[in-house]
């Protein structure tokens, strides 16, 4: 069964520092690997994709990387903002369009 | 571009009666649409993917006779969920597959709350 898992669930940091989050996937198959950022209460935002044959991508202060390898990607936010706290969900793409998303992270970043 | 609307965004019922949510892709035509549920707390978890013109696929332990879902075009999918008990009540979202990468571009969500 495939599975998708992020540590830590929950992460509380002052502003201004630089982040990571993490997400271990247990297909070595996928397609793609996304993260998506979702406010209390909301839909998904889609924040980064990563298509199997890249290593990382980059969205201003967002930078996602991908290792099949080791069945690991991360989510670096760097100088982070009040406004970056949220749930942080990644999820594997697979042949079938399914995306499989993980247990999420609950970034809180106090003033 | 790639925008994904869903109707209503809350709906409380009653115990017993169904309940119909709505999912369209504004701007683009999607042949596949998914639905998924999040309880709260919890993280998505997908509950069926619709194709335009033919049956739904239901993932397991997903109930087809209790989860209608219908795409009778290629900009709409509906989910009815039928005789609705307090334990349906979740938020659900949908996502309509489009775009040069086919990847899916997500609804704000229903909040369905059966009273």
């Amino acid at each position: 069964k495939q599975e998708v898992t992020q540590i830590p669930a929950a992460l509380s940091v002052p502003e201004g520092e630089n982040l990571v989050l993490n997400c271990s996937f247990t297909d070595s198959a996928i397609y793609n690997l996304q993260w998506f950022r979702q406010d209390p209460g909301k839909g998904l935002t889609s924040l980064l994709l990563i298509q199997s044959s890249q290593r990382e991508q980059t969205s201003g202060r967002l930078n996602a990387s991908l290792d099949k390898s080791s069945g690991r990607s991360t989510l670096y936010i760097a100088a982070s903002q009040p406004g970056d706290s949220a749930t942080y969900l990644c999820a594997e793409g697979g042949a079938t369009n399914k995306l499989i998303f993980g247990t999420g992270t609950l970034l809180a970043v106090q003033p | 571009g790639a925008v994904v609307s869903q109707h209503p965004s809350r709906v409380i019922c009653k115990s017993g009666t169904s309940v119909k949510i709505e999912c369209r892709s504004l701007d683009f035509q999607a042949t596949t649409m998914f639905w998924y549920r999040q309880f709260p707390k919890q993280s998505l978890m997908l509950m069926a993917t619709s194709n335009e013109g033919s049956k739904a696929t239901y993932e397991q332990g997903v109930e087809k006779d209790k989860f209608l879902i219908n795409h009778a075009s290629l900009t709409l999918s509906t989910l009815t969920v039928t005789s609705a008990h307090p334990e349906d009540s979740s938020f659900y979202i949908c996502s309509a597959l489009g775009g040069r990468w086919e990847t899916q571009y997500f609804g704000p969500g229903t909040r369905l709350l059966v009273l």
